[in-house]
């Protein structure tokens, strides 16, 4: 069984500096997604950034990128020049049959 | 287009009663995902349906859970009876494909209260 862990509960940032969440996980599959997802606070889950298992290349959207590697399965997500819009709770999580998650980072985007 | 529709948004129990959600996935998307979330908790999975055909529910608690998706569209997640632990947020999310690349695409949820 697959196992995310989010080690960081809270990050709290200046607006327009850089944040780094981290993620691990664990699998014995060689076939697997990962992703970042975004929970603002009371609003739906949504998609931040994926990346397949098989790319050694980084994946990038905007402001937000990763660092994957995959033989220390780590996975984290970068936010530059934050916004306060960026405030919300952050889940890694893991695909390869089911969809799996972290317990969440809650960021806080200081004005 | 039209996303996750949940329902309903708030509920409100006495332990050992019962309760029963409603999703209602984005049209099309053949993968039906029920998660709970527990307060500054992720979500964990409860079952996951391709179709109308169970995929995982290996976290779903059985002796009082049970999830259904007829016709392999809109779903139900019944509790039976509840227990305070059960105090959380049910998720329902749904995605196009089964594909591990898939974008799961989450309704807004349903805050359940066992008091």
């Amino acid at each position: 069984a697959q196992t995310v862990t989010q080690s960081q509960p809270e990050m709290s940032v200046q607006e327009a500096e850089t944040v780094t969440l981290s993620c691990t996980y664990d699998t014995s599959e060689n076939n697997y997604y990962l992703f970042w997802y975004k929970q603002p606070p009371s609003r739906q889950m949504i998609l931040v950034i994926r990346q397949e298992a098989y790319k050694q290349q980084n994946a990038t959207e905007n402001r937000f990128s990763v660092n994957f590697q995959k033989a220390a399965k780590s996975f984290s997500l970068k936010i530059s020049d934050s916004q306060l819009g960026d405030t919300a709770m952050y889940f890694c999580a893991f695909h390869d049959y089911k969809l799996s998650f972290g317990a969440g980072t809650t960021v806080t985007v200081r004005a | 287009e039209a996303g996750v529709a949940q329902s309903p948004r708030y509920k409100i129990i006495e332990k050992r009663q019962s309760v029963a959600f409603w999703c209602n996935p984005i049209s099309g998307h053949a993968t039906l995902y029920w998660y709970q979330q527990i307060l500054g908790q992720g979500p964990k999975l409860l079952i996951q349906f391709q179709n109308n055909g169970v995929v995982d529910d290996s976290q779903l608690p059985k002796d009082r859970f049970s999830a259904e998706r007829l016709k392999g569209v809109d779903s139900t997640l019944k509790i039976q009876p509840a227990k305070l632990e059960d105090s959380a947020v049910y998720l329902c999310a749904s995605s196009l494909v089964q594909g591990l690349e898939a974008e799961a695409f989450f309704g807004q949820g349903t805050r359940l209260t066992v008091v």
